[in-house]
C-alpha cells in the first residue's frame, strides 16, 4: 500500500537531547513537509521540501532541522534550542494538485 | 498572503441533526480549498477539495462543502451527523503557483452528541 510512514507513534525526551522523527513515503512525492500541531490549535510549518537535497525553513523552523538526502525520506531533528517541544508532530507529503497527505504523527513528551 | 479562519472552535450537536462548520479565507488571487478530518491521536484525512468548476463540492463520509467566491467563504455542511463524526475538522486554502504551500485555520471540534 501506498502511503506516508511516521515513526515512532510516541517519543519521551529528556530536557537537553536532541531527538529525530522519522518520517518516510513510497508514493512518488517530490514535495516533504513538517507540520507541529499543539492542543487546540491548527497546523504550523517547521519545514519544507520541494525537491531532494533542498529544503527551506517555514513559520517556526527555530530549535529544529531536517535533510533530504533521498526522496522517500524526510527526517526531522528537534534539538535542544527548542524550548518548548512537547507536540504532535506531522508530516506530509505531495505532487502537484495541491493536495497534501499526511502520515498518522508522532506525539512528543519532554520530561 | 492569504489566511483562514474558522469562526467556531467547537461545535455540538445532537446525532441525525444537520450541521454546518464555517470557513472563511482571504486572498487577493484565485485559491484551491480543502476541507480535512483529523481523528484523535491520528493524521488528517482529506475530507473534500475544490480546485474549479462546480461550487458546489461533495466529499467523503457524506460531507459537502460550498464554494462562494464573494463572500469568500468555504463551509462544510452534513444533513445527518453520527457519533463516528466526532472529529477536529480544518479549512485549509493554498492559492496558484503556490508550491502546494497550504495555510491552516485554528480547526473546529465536532461533538456529536447521542
Amino acid at each position: 500500500d501506498g502511503g506516508i510512514t511516521q515513526s515512532p507513534k510516541y517519543l519521551f525526551r529528556k530536557e537537553g537531547q536532541n531527538v529525530t522523527l522519522s518520517c518516510e513515503q513510497n508514493l512518488n512525492h517530490d514535495a516533504m513537509y513538517w507540520y507541529r500541531q499543539d492542543p487546540g490549535q491548527g497546523l504550523r510549518l517547521i519545514y519544507y521540501s520541494q525537491i531532494v537535497n533542498d529544503f527551506q525553513k517555514g513559520d517556526i523552523a527555530e530549535g529544529y532541522s531536517v535533510s533530504r538526502e533521498k526522496k522517500e525520506s524526510f527526517p526531522l531533528t528537534v534539538t535542544s534550542a527548542q524550548k518548548n517541544p512537547t507536540a504532535f508532530y506531522l508530516c506530509a507529503s505531495s505532487i502537484g494538485g495541491a493536495q497534501q497527505f499526511f502520515g498518522p504523527g508522532t506525539r512528543l513528551t519532554v520530561l | 498572503a492569504q489566511s483562514v479562519t474558522q469562526l467556531d472552535s467547537q461545535v455540538p450537536v445532537f446525532e441525525e441533526a444537520p450541521v454546518e462548520l464555517r470557513c472563511n479565507y482571504s486572498s487577493s488571487v484565485s485559491v484551491y480549498l480543502f476541507w480535512y478530518v483529523q481523528y484523535p491521536n491520528q493524521g488528517l484525512q482529506l475530507l473534500l477539495k475544490y480546485l474549479s468548476g462546480s461550487t458546489l463540492v461533495k466529499g467523503i463520509n457524506g460531507f459537502e462543502a460550498e464554494f462562494n467566491k464573494s463572500q469568500t467563504s468555504f463551509h462544510l455542511r452534513k444533513p445527518s451527523v453520527h457519533i463516528s463524526d466526532t472529529a477536529e475538522y480544518f479549512c485549509a486554502v493554498t492559492v496558484y503557483n503556490a508550491g502546494n504551500m497550504l495555510t491552516f485555520g485554528g480547526g473546529t471540534r465536532l461533538m456529536v452528541k447521542p
